[in-house]
């Protein structure tokens, strides 16, 4: 267990819908990272939060993508109107060393 | 641009070493990861090395680098069904964000 939790570890929407997910890494993670994981592939980096502050976003978050980190502790990522294409697995890092959480698997359909 | 690549599959008997290759084009890495990814779940970290190492040794795992070719290797030692997974080698680059291979699955039978 590396004290990196997400939630929902499931979620299944309808195309167009608007989803969001959670990211709780342990308090001493100043950084948090979020990935996107398609089937058969590695994970693919997404933004990453030095603490509150968004520090880097891929061009692979498009304006349909928003991540909030307002505390500096937990994070969420929000997915507007959703696309067949945006099913995946959404993973969660924490720390420098990059502790993953579970988790969210996404299907669109 | 940065590229890991890595073997898709391997097959070993229980019992017998497990050797896991993955190149890499970044010579500006940090860090060397390997981590480990069980179906339907995350990924757990296994072991990482820094740049500057040649050799890494953490109970049945050897971590070898060479900077030069910029190949990396995992070995497993006395392989279990439990290891039976993908494995994913990864890079950092200089904003510490991960440059993940496309993972190797590894297949132990009895």
């Amino acid at each position: 267990d590396t004290g990196v939790s997400q939630d929902p570890r499931h979620k299944i929407t309808k195309r167009g819908q608007n989803v969001t997910f959670r990211c709780d890494p342990i308090s001493e993670h100043n950084r948090l990272y979020w990935y996107r994981q398609t089937l058969g592939q590695g994970p693919e980096f997404l933004t990453y939060f030095q603490n509150e502050a968004q520090l880097e976003k891929s061009r692979l978050l498009s304006d349909r993508f928003s991540a909030e980190r307002p505390k500096g502790s937990f994070s969420t990522l929000e997915i507007q109107r959703t696309e067949q294409g945006d099913s995946a697995m959404y993973l969660c890092a924490g720390g420098e060393t990059q502790y993953f959480g579970p988790g969210t698997r996404l299907l669109v359909l | 641009g940065e590229d890991v690549e890595q073997s898709l599959f391997l097959s070993v008997r229980e019992g017998d070493s497990s050797v896991i290759n993955c190149t890499y084009t970044d010579s500006s890495s940090t860090y060397l990861y390997w981590y480990k990814q069980e179906p339907g779940a995350g990924l757990q970290l296994l072991t990482y090395i820094f740049s500057n190492m040649d050799m890494k040794q953490d109970q049945r795992l050897t971590v070898l680098l060479n900077k030069k070719d910029k190949h990396l290797s995992l070995r497993i030692a006395d392989t279990q069904t439990g290891d039976s997974a993908i494995y994913f080698c990864a890079e950092s680059d200089n904003t510490d964000k991960l440059i993940f291979g496309t993972g190797t699955r590894l297949q132990v039978f009895p």
